[in-house]
């Protein structure tokens, strides 16, 4: 069983197209990220929801908007494409990250890999 | 300055070999921190947590020195299957009850035979 799945694996789509990437986690995690690895692999954290509430809210365009159903999916979706948003978009879920401490792993689903053209 | 370092490699090292990745980062106020290992193409996989007192699983030793602000990990002899990027990772609080981590852009390793 996948702990951490996302849909859909691949998007190509054109500049100026609004497109959503839907995330779902069956861990019981409280807590969903989504990351942006850009093509110089680097990996950073855009949003973080902790049971529904958003919880970190990086400087992140308003054309990204997640949106939490409920505290197993997390989805995003973004608005006006730019070539810029091209790259590999990670979910990530973990117990609880406002614990003291932070210990606790996140676990990553396969991740989106986004292409404007 | 970049808020967790690391070089970059790549690493090529033999079947068998030692390998040490160091890392810096530059919140002292940072609490918790781990390797991650990311295989080409797919998702970053939690390696090892890195405790104060150091801690090792099998070939896998990490080490973190809160004085200079670094963490170490070093990979005994190594396998193909070690192949990947490791990547450093520390987890800030950023006052209240946010936690986040923080990435750094990861070492890569390629283990020949």
């Amino acid at each position: 069983d996948t702990a951490v799945s996302q849909t859909p694996k691949y998007l190509v789509t054109q500049m100026g197209n609004d497109k959503s990437i839907k995330c779902e986690q069956n861990l019981g995690h409280d807590t969903m990220y989504w990351y942006k690895q850009d093509s110089k692999k680097f990996l950073k954290i855009m949003f973080s929801y902790n049971n529904k509430e958003l919880i970190i809210n990086e400087t992140v365009p308003n054309r990204f908007s997640p949106k939490s159903p409920d505290k197993a999916h997390l989805n995003l979706h973004i608005n006006s494409l730019e070539l810029g948003d091209s790259a590999v978009y990670f979910c990530a879920s973990s117990q609880d990250l406002r614990l003291a401490g932070g210990q606790e792993t996140q676990y990553f689903g396969p991740g989106t890999r986004l292409l404007v053209l | 300055r970049k808020e967790v370092e690391q070089d970059p490699g790549p690493f090529n090292v033999p079947e068998g070999a030692t390998v040490a990745f160091n890392c810096t980062y530059s919140n002292s106020a940072s609490q918790s921190f781990f390797w991650y290992r990311q295989d080409c193409r797919k998702e970053p996989k939690l390696l090892m947590s890195v405790y104060s007192s150091g801690n090792e699983d099998g070939r896998f030793t990490a080490q973190l020195n809160r004085a200079s602000q670094y963490i170490s990990l070093l990979i005994r002899d190594s396998k193909l299957s070690d192949s990947a990027t490791y990547l450093c990772v520390v987890n800030m609080n950023y006052g209240g009850a946010t936690n986040k981590l923080i990435f750094g852009t990861g070492t890569l390793l390629a283990v020949q035979p």
